[in-house]
């Protein structure tokens, strides 16, 4: 089955204490895109990805990462992780000029 | 700048009925449109794509039609039911379907 795969679902941590949320797709798309979701501000793109070795910032990427080191993987890394980043997280993936594809979403907390 | 903007940003209707949903943007140089239903807590899925070139797609009571000229796409639901509910959001594909802008959103009641 076609499918992006995010984990975990859920995440509860505290502030500053480094963590990853994994994103892996299954259909070969080249473009692999991060976004977070927060209730009056709609879709806001944070980091995608053209290709392997290929990354840019989107809209909002400051305090994260992304590393694309093979073609299905594009984890979320948020070295000191704070309140500000308490979101719904979802990733997608595309190929060109078609539909993209998203995630179940990670709902994550930082207390 | 590209902007996206949905209107009404919510919609109740009896179950049964026809409608139709808003999407307009402010910059005709698009590659594509799509449009995503999202039930609450969970993630996207696409429901249509419209190509620049195209203007209407449909899948099976949904239908969505694309005006460039006119900054302006809609959503058609066809003999709405219960499960129907979601909020439904547009978004445009910029120089290619890599980066999209997205709209609010409309979220849609139908009541049984």
């Amino acid at each position: 089955e076609a499918q992006v795969t995010q984990n975990p679902r859920y995440l509860i941590t505290v502030t500053g204490k480094k963590l990853t949320v994994t994103c892996s797709q299954n259909m070969n798309h080249e473009y692999m895109s991060w976004y977070r979701q927060d209730p009056g501000l709609g879709l806001r793109q944070i980091y995608y990805s053209m290709n392997v070795e290929v990354t840019d910032k989107g809209d909002v990427p400051e305090g994260y990462k992304v590393s694309r080191k093979e073609k299905r993987n594009f984890p979320l890394i948020l070295e000191s992780p704070s309140p500000n980043q308490t979101s719904l997280y979802f990733c997608a993936s595309s190929t060109r000029g078609y539909e993209q594809f998203f995630g179940p979403g990670t709902r994550l907390t930082v207390l | 700048k590209q902007e996206v903007t949905q209107i009404p940003a919510a919609l109740s209707v009896p179950e049964g009925e026809n409608l139709v949903l808003n999407c307009s943007f402010t910059d005709s140089a698009i590659y594509n449109l799509q449009w995503f239903r999202q039930d609450p807590g969970k993630g996207l899925t696409s429901l249509l794509l419209i190509q620049s070139s195209q203007r209407e797609q449909t899948s099976g009571r949904l239908n969505a039609s694309l005006d460039k000229s006119s900054g302006r796409s809609t959503l058609y639901i066809a003999a709405s039911q219960p499960g129907d509910s979601a909020t439904y959001l547009c978004a445009v594909g910029r120089d290619s379907n890599y980066q999209l802008i997205w709209g609010a959103g409309t979220k849609l009641i139908i009541k049984p």
